[in-house]
């Protein structure tokens, strides 16, 4: 299984871009990174997934570098609403699919 | 939109008791899943299923079984519930295509064992 390590907090401003990033130095070649998101007593919510490219979709970038064994969620312009907990997973099946303490990013105004 | 629902926001047992969790999605997923969460421990995987009738272990299914009748349903079965099953549940479908799992998660469950 891909162990992930994501730093447990982080601050943005509002209007700035907010980068999470995550460690995964043991991501096998198969596995994808996942990124997922938990506002406050609500279920987890998919965000982006990636194999080796870089992926942007309406919701965020992500950037996963070259050795695969780190990547960075990008909220281009971070607002009061995308203060929530961030979860990073590398899974290659659904048996891996495991979610680890994620990192709690607060938008301030 | 993918809707997951399960069939209680807040629920509270007696040690021992039988309990039974349900979720069901409407998007004709193969796989589901049960998660609990617990504060500093993020989401542990209970059980999955990626077929009717089909199930898988996670990484704690002690104390608790599971149940695939129609493609749409999960139920999750807490056999002689325990004060250390209090916990929120949280289900989740998923389609595999091309090997990826993009999960969407129903609201939760917040079980309360006394």
């Amino acid at each position: 299984d891909a162990k992930t390590t994501q730093p447990p907090s982080m601050d943005c401003a509002e209007g700035r871009a907010a980068n999470l990033p995550c460690n995964h130095s043991t991501i096998s070649g198969n596995e994808y990174v996942y990124w997922y998101r938990q506002i406050h007593s609500q279920g987890p919510q998919y965000i982006i997934h990636g194999l080796k490219n870089n992926e942007t979709n309406e919701m965020a970038s992500l950037i996963i570098t070259e050795d695969r064994k780190s990547s960075t969620l990008i909220l281009p312009h971070a607002t009061l609403r995308d203060t929530a907990v961030y979860y990073c997973i590398g899974a290659g099946s659904a048996r891996q699919l495991t979610f680890g303490s994620g990192t709690q990013l607060t938008v301030l105004p | 939109d993918v809707k997951v629902t399960q069939s209680s926001r807040y629920l509270v047992k007696r040690t021992g008791e039988k309990v039974f969790l349900e979720c069901v999605q409407d998007m004709d997923h193969e796989n589901m899943f049960w998660y609990r969460q617990d504060p500093g421990l993020g989401l542990r995987l209970i059980y999955f299923s990626y077929d009717v009738k089909m199930k898988e272990k996670g990484d704690i299914p002690e104390g608790y079984s599971v149940s695939r009748e129609k493609k749409e349903r999960f139920s999750l079965i807490l056999e002689s519930a325990s004060t250390n099953q209090t916990s929120m549940y949280l289900c989740a479908s998923a389609s595999s295509v091309a090997g990826v799992y993009e999960q969407y998660f129903g609201p939760g469950t917040r079980l309360t064992v006394t």
